[in-house]
């Protein structure tokens, strides 16, 4: 079956440093990639997306690439922020079939210290 | 707009008892999804309403766990009776038409199951 597996945490860094968590996936035909996270005591939300191979998707400074070769979507960010302290989720969907449910890893947390 | 909430948010109980949990989605998204993550584990589908009807429930784990979604508004999971293993969080996310990316998730319910 389909799968997502993402870098245990926790990961810890300083200010300013760069970030990288890594997710790879198992899925049949073409999944929707995305990138979640859960600040404390909050919710889960959406941090950005990709649809199809090649598509990078981006928001607050965060980038990740669809790679279909390496079937990976790697999150990436140059400079993080005390802010950026979450707990991070890769997560697959495949909406043609499956009205959007999706596939989680098993999330990462990020402790940005000062 | 009111985002996705869950009450309670924390709910600690002893094995054989009954719990339910229930979940306020936007107003107007027609999908309804339950999801949980178990001992920090990967977050996992539970089940999905369309308004009031389940659409895809292959993710409940066994009969002990019963949702409804009475009227395609809020949604109640019911836990009868509790075992051990069903402690986690479980989260509640809302979207609105079939092919919506982004699901919008509720802050979670911590269930501890004693």
């Amino acid at each position: 079956g389909d799968s997502v597996t993402q870098m245990e945490g926790p990961v810890t860094l300083s200010e300013e440093a760069f970030l990288t968590i890594n997710c790879t996936y198992t899925a049949t035909g073409y999944p929707s990639l995305f990138w979640y996270v859960q600040y404390p005591g909050e919710g889960l939300q959406l941090l950005l997306k990709a649809t199809k191979a090649d598509d990078k998707g981006s928001n607050k400074g965060f980038e990740a690439t669809y790679r279909k070769e390496t079937t990976s979507f790697h999150l990436e960010k140059g400079s993080v922020q005390v802010s950026d302290s979450a707990v991070y989720f890769c997560a697959l969907s495949k909406t043609t079939d499956s009205w959007g449910k999706l596939q989680f890893g098993a999330g990462t947390q990020v402790v940005v210290t000062p | 707009e009111a985002g996705v909430t869950q009450f309670p948010s924390h709910s600690v109980i002893e094995k054989g008892q009954t719990v339910t949990l229930r979940c306020d989605p936007i107003s107007g998204h027609d999908n309804l999804y339950w999801y949980r993550r178990v001992m920090g584990k990967e977050i996992k589908f539970l089940l999905h309403f369309v308004k009031e009807s389940k659409q895809d429930e292959s993710g409940m784990p066994n009969n002990r766990f019963l949702a409804e979604r009475t009227g395609g508004t809020y949604s109640t999971l019911k836990v009868q009776p509790a075992e051990l293993e069903d402690s986690g969080v479980y989260f509640c996310a809302s979207s609105q038409g079939r092919s919506s990316y982004e699901q919008y998730f509720g802050p979670g319910t911590r269930l501890t199951v004693t």
